[in-house]
């Protein structure tokens, strides 16, 4: 069955650096598009980043261009979040989602989430 | 940027009754695009309708969308006791491309 296993979640301090991973399997990962999506204690979704399925094409959300980057490994079956400059606004559990090749519109599968913590 | 409003923001109904969500947006949104999904406390969500009407799969035909342009509605048509969670509309925009989520409706137990 789909599994997507996140971790690398932790406390940072402000202005710090955190380097997320998403282990998929159950699928074929290098036929999925795949995203990032986080929501903060007690609050709504928000989405973060996407990056197709080849990694040719990368989107961000406009509160985190700049400071974070999205990648993938194929061959690992693995996505990743790199993330720098850390803020308080940050803090949120990170979750890793599936989007099927030729519906880039929806999340179809989602992992249960690594929560991240900036604080001083 | 589309902005996604879901009402009410908490739904209180004994199980057995009919929900109603209702996802409103700010512009015209493709019904392609409009998705519905359900977190319960401590998970992650779960994707429920697609396509503004198209259920995933394993998804009990109890649940229902519906509509088209600014309004969408997600009807449950007699509540389980495992359906009272919170549910998120989504849509997605293509210029440029971006994933939006409605703030969420909480439907509890009455």
């Amino acid at each position: 069955q789909v599994q997507l296993v996140e971790s690398g979640g932790g406390l940072v301090k402000p202005g710090g650096s955190l380097r997320l991973s998403c282990a998929a399997s159950g699928f074929t990962f290098s036929d999925y598009y795949m995203s990032w999506i986080r929501q903060a204690p007690g609050k709504g979704l928000e989405w973060v980043s996407y990056i197709s399925s080849s990694g040719s094409t990368i989107y961000y959300a406009d509160s985190v261009k700049g400071r974070f980057t999205i990648s993938r490994d194929n061959a690992k079956n693995s996505l990743y979040l790199q993330m720098n400059s850390l803020r308080a606004e940050d803090t949120a559990v990170y979750y890793c989602a599936s989007s099927a090749a030729g519906s880039l519109n929806y999340f179809d599968y989602w992992g249960q989430g690594t929560l991240v913590t900036v604080s001083s | 940027e589309i902005v996604l409003t879901q009402s009410p923001g908490t739904l209180s109904l004994s199980p057995g009754e009919r929900a109603t969500l209702s996802c409103r947006a700010s512009q015209s949104v493709s019904s392609s695009y409009l998705a519905w999904y359900q977190q319960k406390p401590g998970q992650a969500p779960r994707l429920l309708i697609y396509g503004a009407s198209s259920r995933a799969t394993g998804i009990p035909d109890r649940f229902s969308g519906s509509g088209s342009g600014t309004d969408f509605t997600l009807t449950i048509s007699r509540l389980e006791p495992e359906d009272f969670a919170v549910y998120y509309c989504q849509q997605y925009g293509s210029s440029p491309p971006t994933w939006t989520f409605g703030q969420g409706t909480k439907v509890e137990i009455k």
